[in-house]
């Protein structure tokens, strides 16, 4: 099946700090991304959608400046938390579509903690 | 834009008995429903799917009906095993391409042996 890999799996990083998450699919060319946030206990909740080549499309709410997605190939896409605060602390997922499928692979999850 | 409810919250069953988890979505427009699997520290994980042009699916002990004039699905596990033990989440979306998942809350599913 379809794998997507995320790097790192957990990150603990200073307030104030930027920090950089890959998400890559191993096998297959993504057309599409997305970047979810779990906080404890609680539902994916969708951030932005990432296309290759064109800018991502921000959820209302989420703010584009803080977190910046790119998706340079059509196998790594990245986000990178800017000026990072305690409250960015989460488990941010990513997930790849293949061409006009259905199905989305989740990758493993990359567990941020910032002090 | 969609909604998903998602129930139980919770749901505690003895091994070898059967779990139902139910999700109700608002979007008529809404065709793909997958239900994904998630334990602690990882990625959810796909267990099964089902497109609106189809009442019903099964894989194993995994099934899944939907009902598109009442606008819910639920995933029924039979002969559930310690395994099984997990958050199980079920979404909507509005089919291929770059459509975005909308996710339920969540049931948290626990198989006392």
């Amino acid at each position: 099946g379809a794998v997507v890999s995320q790097h790192p799996s957990r990150v603990i990083c200073k307030s104030g700090t930027s920090v950089k998450i890959e998400c890559r699919s191993l096998d297959f060319q993504a057309t599409t991304m997305f970047w979810y946030r779990q906080f404890p206990k609680q539902s994916l909740m969708l951030m932005a959608t990432s296309n290759e080549g064109s800018k991502a499309t921000y959820e209302q709410g989420v703010e584009k400046d803080k977190f910046l997605i790119n998706h340079a190939s059509l196998t790594l896409s990245t986000l990178t938390v800017t000026s990072a605060h305690p409250e960015d602390s989460s488990f941010y997922i990513c997930s790849a579509l293949e061409g006009g499928g259905y199905e989305q692979y989740f990758g493993p999850g990359t567990r941020l903690t910032v002090t | 834009g969609e909604n998903v409810e998602q129930h139980p919250s919770t749901l505690s069953v003895q091994e070898g008995d059967s779990a139902v988890i139910k999700c109700t979505y608002s979007d008529s427009a809404s065709n793909y429903f997958p239900w994904y699997k998630q334990e602690l520290g990882k990625g959810p994980q796909l267990i099964i799917d089902i497109r609106s042009n189809v009442g019903e699916k099964k894989d194993q002990r995994i099934a899944v009906t939907l009902n598109k004039t009442a606008k819910h699905f639920s995933l029924h596990i039979t002969e559930t095993q310690p395994e099984d033990s997990a958050v199980y989440f079920c979404a909507a979306s509005k089919g291929q391409g770059a459509q975005k998942l909308v996710f339920g809350q969540g049931t948290r599913l626990t198989i006392n042996p």
